[in-house]
């Protein structure tokens, strides 16, 4: 397809269990963004990347957070040792450039952790 | 305080009615301003841009005040289809920072 895709659309782990989410952004688009978006709040930014060089992740909430996008292209989101806390949608945007170009989102993936 | 702040909603209003959003942001460093619309279980959609000039697509007009800090969007002859979340939107620049920061969102309900 033509937009951002984002694999699985829902995610149910036990507590303390890896995950490992997956976006496939809009081909040639150079810019990559995952944001986190809890129950009745706006998406949060979590990380960004520039090609396969990641130059932000101040967003990223703890160090069991952990992303990369090894060919510059497909990006996956790694949460490790699972809390409740982490339950929330996954966004993956991704856009032409940092500057101009507006962000096209997935559909996200929506991570429960029982 | 967080960086941008919305009015929750919800907005409840009849079809045809002409209804207003607005919002604030606090660091005067924003560069980009952006309405998103998100339906229920759905990824947030570009609406529109957002410039100083104010700026107009069919029903919506956007404007953006950068003394005050205040963005607004006005919605004119209400859709049902117009109900939905609308995420108010800044983006900053400078080294590496492109993200997007996003308000709450307001939800608007419109009913027949």
């Amino acid at each position: 397809g033509a937009g951002v895709s984002q694999s699985p659309r829902y995610k149910v782990a036990k507590r303390g269990q890896d995950v490992a989410l997956r976006c496939d952004p809009i081909s040639g688009h150079v810019s990559l963004f995952w944001y986190q978006q809890a129950l009745g709040q706006g998406p949060e930014f979590l990380t960004y990347f520039q090609n396969e060089a990641q130059l932000d992740k101040s967003g990223l909430p703890s160090d069991r957070f952990f992303a990369e996008r090894p060919e510059g292209s497909v990006s996956t989101l790694k949460i490790q040792r699972t809390q409740q806390e982490d339950s929330a949608v996954y966004l993956c945007a991704s856009s032409l450039d940092l500057v101009n170009q507006p962000q096209h989102f997935g559909d996200g993936t929506r991570l429960s952790i029982l | 305080r967080k960086e941008v702040e919305q009015d929750p909603g919800p907005f409840n209003v009849p079809e045809g009615a002409t209804v207003a959003f607005n919002c604030t942001y606090s660091n005067s460093a924003s560069q980009s301003f952006f309405w998103y619309r998100q339906d229920c279980r759905k990824e947030p959609k570009l609406l529109m841009s957002v410039y100083s000039s104010g700026n107009e697509d069919g029903r919506f007009t956007a404007q953006l005040n950068r003394a005050s800090q205040y963005i607004s969007l006005l919605i004119r002859d209400s859709k049902l289809s117009d109900s939905a979340t609308y995420l108010c939107v800044v983006r900053l620049y400078g080294g590496s920072q492109g993200n997007l920061i996003f308000g709450k969102g307001t939800k608007l309900s419109v009913k027949p």
